[in-house]
């Protein structure tokens, strides 16, 4: 299974930009790059996912880089709800999601 | 609509007693996950469906856990019989279709207290 490398945890201030990074080295040409967050005592939850080039939903952007090697989801301004674990995951079809401990996000008031 | 309904919510039982888990997903989706989620890890697939087939057990510990999915549709997880390492919360995701990668959505989720 393709590897990601995320930080532990990060913190932010509420309705600040909050930039999460994601390296994957070893991505493959089919890899997607998604990411899942999950809040507190539920399930996690899909945010967004990308190929090549940048993505935008009404949660988050997706920034790739252009080797694909890392990539950074972007929530524009943090919400006390947005405080999570993000994960990012690299995803075929026909594989299963592979989960890592994510990057634990703390937003402030 | 509707999202993927799991239960029950809470569970406690002893050491070596059995239990079941049941998961209704979002209409139509034609692929059924179960993982299992360890305080502090990420999820971890156990088993997957795809309709009423099963397409990925390989994490699946046969000798004690057990999934079906009759008619393509609900599915039940069974564990018997539990052991204390077996705590943990344990989710239901469905998709359309696991074959073009979409986006999986996750139940709420049955946590389980081995005692």
């Amino acid at each position: 299974d393709a590897k990601t490398t995320q930080p532990n945890s990060m913190e932010s201030n509420e309705e600040e930009p909050v930039h999460l990074p994601c390296n994957h080295s070893t991505i493959s040409g089919t890899d997607y790059i998604h990411w899942y967050r999950q809040l507190p005592s539920q399930g996690p939850e899909y945010v967004i996912h990308g190929l090549t080039s940048n993505v935008n939903n009404r949660m988050a952007s997706l920034a790739i880089a252009e080797d694909r090697k890392s990539s950074t989801l972007i929530l524009h301004r943090a919400t006390l709800r947005d405080a999570a674990v993000y994960y990012c995951i690299l995803f075929t079809g026909f594989q299963k999601l592979v989960f890592g401990t994510g990057t634990r996000l703390l937003v402030s008031p | 609509e509707a999202g993927v309904a799991q239960s029950p919510r809470y569970k406690i039982i002893e050491k070596r007693q059995s239990v079941a888990f049941w998961c209704n997903p979002i209409s139509g989706h034609a692929t059924l996950y179960w993982y299992q989620q360890i305080l502090g890890q990420g999820p971890k697939l156990l088993i997957q469906f795809q309709n009423n087939g099963v397409v990925d057990d390989s994490q699946l510990p046969k000798d004690r856990f057990s999934a079906e999915r009759l008619k393509g549709v609900d599915s039940t997880l069974k564990i018997q019989p539990a052991k204390l390492e077996d705590s943990a919360v344990y989710l239901c995701a469905s998709s359309l279709s696991y074959t073009l990668g979409y986006e999986q959505y996750f139940g709420p989720g049955t946590r389980l207290t081995v005692t």
